[in-house]
């Protein structure tokens, strides 16, 4: 059975520092990982995906990587903002493409 | 873009009520996923429809049901809500071949009182 972790599970840091945040899984028969950022009470937004293929993408100040074989990935966050703060959420795809969500970090960036 | 609409957004019932949660996928997705996230808690999937037909089932109790229709919306029927049933519903929809994009409704939040 797939599970999936994430640590740490709160984080807070001030303002413009860099972050990493840590998603380990126990299957490495992965579809892809991706990784979405929750605020309080909504919905899921997608960051960044990556292709089991793949080892990074990036997007603006966010940078993901995957290794497979190991059954992790992280998520940097470069110059961290107070707007950064919320839940950011890891979770892998497999069999019928359902996503299997990860613990959940809380990051909070203090100005 | 047409985003996945669920409704309602907010519901209130009371133990051992009975709700139906809906969700329109994007136009031409065929495959619908639910899931639950608990307070505090990461979502879990529930239950999944391709072509009206399920697909694959997740920790759904038995007393929850759901089903696709033929325009490819989908309800999930909760019944003899209990306390732990509250939570944020999420329904997400996927274009068959297309296995990388699967898009999430804003979810639907119940409180069970």
């Amino acid at each position: 059975k797939q599970e999936v972790t994430q640590i740490p599970a709160a984080l807070s840091v001030p303002e413009g520092e860099n972050l990493v945040l840590n998603c380990s899984f126990t299957d490495s028969a992965i579809y892809n990982l991706q990784w979405f950022r929750q605020d309080p009470g909504k919905g899921l937004t997608s960051l960044l995906l990556i292709q089991s293929s793949q080892r990074e993408q990036t997007s603006g100040r966010l940078n993901a990587s995957l290794d497979k074989s190991s059954g992790r990935s992280t998520l940097y966050i470069a110059a961290s903002q107070p707007g950064d703060s919320a839940t950011y959420l890891c979770a892998v795809k497999r069999g019928t493409y359902k996503y299997i969500f990860g613990t959940g970090t809380r990051l909070k960036v203090l100005a | 873009a047409a985003g996945v609409i669920q409704s309602p957004r907010h519901l209130i019932k009371e133990k051992r009520e009975t709700a139906t949660l809906k969700c329109y996928p994007i136009p031409r997705h065929d495959t619908v996923y639910w899931y639950q996230q608990g307070p505090g808690q990461d979502p879990q999937f529930l239950i999944s429809f391709y072509e009206k037909m399920q697909s694959d089932k997740g920790s759904i109790p038995d007393r929850f049901s759901a089903q696709q229709f033929s325009d490819y919306h989908s309800e999930l029927n909760m019944s003899s809500l209990e306390l732990g049933d509250s939570a944020l519903y999420f329904c997400a929809s996927r274009q068959a071949g297309a296995k990388d994009t699967q898009y999430f409704g804003p979810g639907t939040r119940l409180t069970v009182l």
